[in-house]
Formats: structure tokens, sequence, C-alpha cells
């Protein structure tokens, strides 16, 4: 199984600032690589797939990179609603697994 | 509107058995594959079980595998998943979601989720 790390597991950054969030992968995903954002008591909600490309509706202040084994999620203007965990994961290989996940809260 | 809605959680004993329904309204479910995704408490997400869309394929964890069934009627726009020989670890929110592939995809849309909690 392919093992899924993010880090950090937390990060503080103040409204209006960029957050980077980054994703490893134990072995090369290539660019089979999804984000989800996760708010209190709700849903994943699917951000990125293939890596770079933004689902339906997701505004563009996020962005994805990477492939292969190293990748990151950047907001490049933090707003009141992006505070939340955010998980990534690769669907390369069985079984598809996920990050332990990044918890973006305020500073 | 896109909607999928879990029931069928709830409080069941150690070696208890529960079934989950996932409702589908809004998309072409009958298209979709269709999986479980679990939470535990304060913890990550795991994937649980995949069917593809007319039920050729099936997949499961390791962790569920022989304990767990997952189906689906399309007839009915719903999913299913039958839990058997239930464990403590078991206990999480259990999230249906849609994909486009199985074995493995990106999942998209989500459920709100149901909680089963297996405990004495």
């Amino acid at each position: 199984e392919i093992v899924m790390t993010q880090s950090p597991a937390t990060l503080s950054v103040s409204p209006g600032e960029r957050a980077t969030l980054s994703c490893r992968a134990s072995q090369s995903v290539s660019s089979n690589l999804a984000w989800y954002q996760q708010k209190p008591g709700q849903a994943p909600r699917l951000l990125i797939y293939g890596a770079s490309t933004r689902a339906t509706g997701i505004p563009a202040r996020f962005s994805g990179s990477g492939s292969g084994t190293e990748f990151t999620l950047t907001i490049s203007s933090l707003q009141s609603d992006d505070f939340a965990v955010y998980y990534c994961q690769q669907y390369n290989d069985w079984p598809p697994s996920f990050g332990q996940g990044t918890k973006l809260e305020i500073k | 509107e896109v909607q999928l809605v879990e029931s069928g959680g709830g409080l069941v004993k150690p070696g208890g058995s529960l079934r989950l329904s996932c409702a589908a309204s809004g998309f072409p479910f009958s298209t979709y594959s269709m999986n479980w995704v679990r939470q535990a408490p304060g913890k990550g997400l795991e994937w649980v079980s995949s069917i593809s869309s007319r039920s050729s394929y099936i997949f499961y964890a390791d962790s569920v595998q022989g304990r767990f069934t997952i189906s689906r009627d399309n007839a009915k726009n719903s999913l299913y998943l039958q839990m058997n020989s239930l464990r403590a670890e078991d206990t999480a929110v259990y999230y249906c979601a849609g994909s486009q592939l199985v074995p493995v995809d990106w999942f998209d849309p989500w459920g709100q989720g149901t909680l089963v909690t297996v405990s004495s």
C-alpha cells in the first residue's frame, strides 16, 4: 500500500496570506493525486484532482502542483472560509490511500 | 442538486450487524462507481469498499474483507453496505462517495455521513 505523508500536521497562517501544504507519497503516483477540504462536522469536498486540476466550483486561489512523489496545495490568499483540514489522496495504485491531514488554522 | 444521503448508522454491540444505505439524486447514479469511505472519531479518512456502475467489480479494504458486503440498486438510485461481525475499530462516520472508475479514482460527490458506534 502506498503511504501518503502530509506536512505540517498543523499550519498557522493569517487571513490574506499564502498557505503551502505538502504531501509526499512513499512511491510514485504519477499525477494521480487529489486534494480535499474538510470542515468540522462536514463531509470532505474535492478541491483538486490530477494533481493540478481544480474541481468544479473551486476558486482560483486554490492550486495544486507536483508529480511523482512530491505534491503541494497552495492557497494564494487565505479567506476565513479556508480554515479547515486538508487531505491528499493517491489513486494511482490500489488500495486508494489518504494522507493523515493538515489542519490549517488562523494565526 | 447533487445529493447523497446516508442512513442506517447507530449503536451496535461487538459482533453485531448493521446495514447502511445511501440514497442518490441529482446525478446519473447508474453511470457512477460508488464507494464507502470511513473516518474514525478525530482521525483521517480510510477507504472501505468500491463497486462499479453495474456491480461487475467489487473491492474491499483488507480490514473489512469477509465481514462487509457492498451492493447497489440502480433502479432505486441506492448504495448499501452490509456490515457483519462488527468490531470496536469499525466505529466511524461512514461516507458514501461517487467516482468515475474502480478500483482507484478520486471521490466526488460525497454524502454527509452516518455514524456507526460499536460498543458494549
